[in-house]
């Protein structure tokens, strides 16, 4: 089946610094969504990503949809605690999503 | 606005032993999914429902795995008989007719299997 390669595998910044993720598939994707997860809920959708080559940003989150249809970014600026999460990404291809095994991010005061 | 419902939030069973979860999407959501999550993985699709009929359950191993949404509504997911490997949190989501990106998710079901 299709995967999703997301790296890196966790991170641990102090806070109020700057970290970015990635996606990679070796398919292509007609929508990149980015989500987040806390302990014992569900996902959260972040942002969603519609066309090669879109940047969206929400308040300190960016995320760009790559030009190749096969990867993606998110950009988070100016950490803060409740940034504490596991984040995924996800592509959308007929109707079916696919996610990421996602980036476990841990800020340090 | 309520949102995804699903219990119960922890269960725990022998393995050969049968389980069944519920869901109750957001109001007005025709579209419920069931996504299996296991520890260190992202959510995996196991079926998806369009009000109460099947769209896509591609991915759901029907040998053990049977899901219904029977009045459009609430839905059910059983395992039987379960497996170890069938340890995982089990998700509910629902969205909107012709929304697939606005999957709002509940707080999910865990599922150990001994």
């Amino acid at each position: 089946g299709q995967q999703l390669n997301q790296s890196p595998q966790s991170m641990f910044i102090q806070e109020g610094e700057d970290v970015s993720m990635n996606c990679t598939s070796s398919s292509i994707f007609n929508t990149w969504l980015w989500y987040k997860q806390d302990p014992g809920e569900g996902p959260v959708l972040l942002i969603a990503l519609y066309k090669a080559g879109e940047l969206t940003s929400n308040g300190r989150l960016t995320a760009q949809f790559g030009i190749t249809r096969k990867d993606s970014f998110l950009n988070i600026s100016a950490s803060i605690p409740s940034d504490v999460g596991i984040y995924f990404c996800a592509g959308l291809k007929k109707r079916q999503l696919t996610f990421g095994s996602g980036t476990q991010l841990t800020v340090l005061p | 606005e309520a949102g995804v419902a699903q219990s119960p939030r922890y269960k725990i069973i022998e393995k050969r032993q049968s389980v069944a979860f519920w869901c109750n999407p957001i109001s007005g959501h025709a579209t419920l999914y069931w996504y299996q999550q296991i520890l260190g993985q992202g959510p995996k699709l196991l079926i998806q429902f369009q009000n109460n009929g099947v769209v896509d359950d591609s991915q759901l191993p029907k040998d053990r795995f049977s899901a219904e949404r029977l009045k459009g509504v609430d839905s059910t997911l059983k395992i039987q008989p379960a497996k170890l490997e069938d340890s995982a949190v089990y998700l509910c989501a629902s969205s909107l007719e012709n929304d697939l990106y606005e999957q709002y998710f509940g707080p999910g079901t865990r599922l150990t299997v001994t």
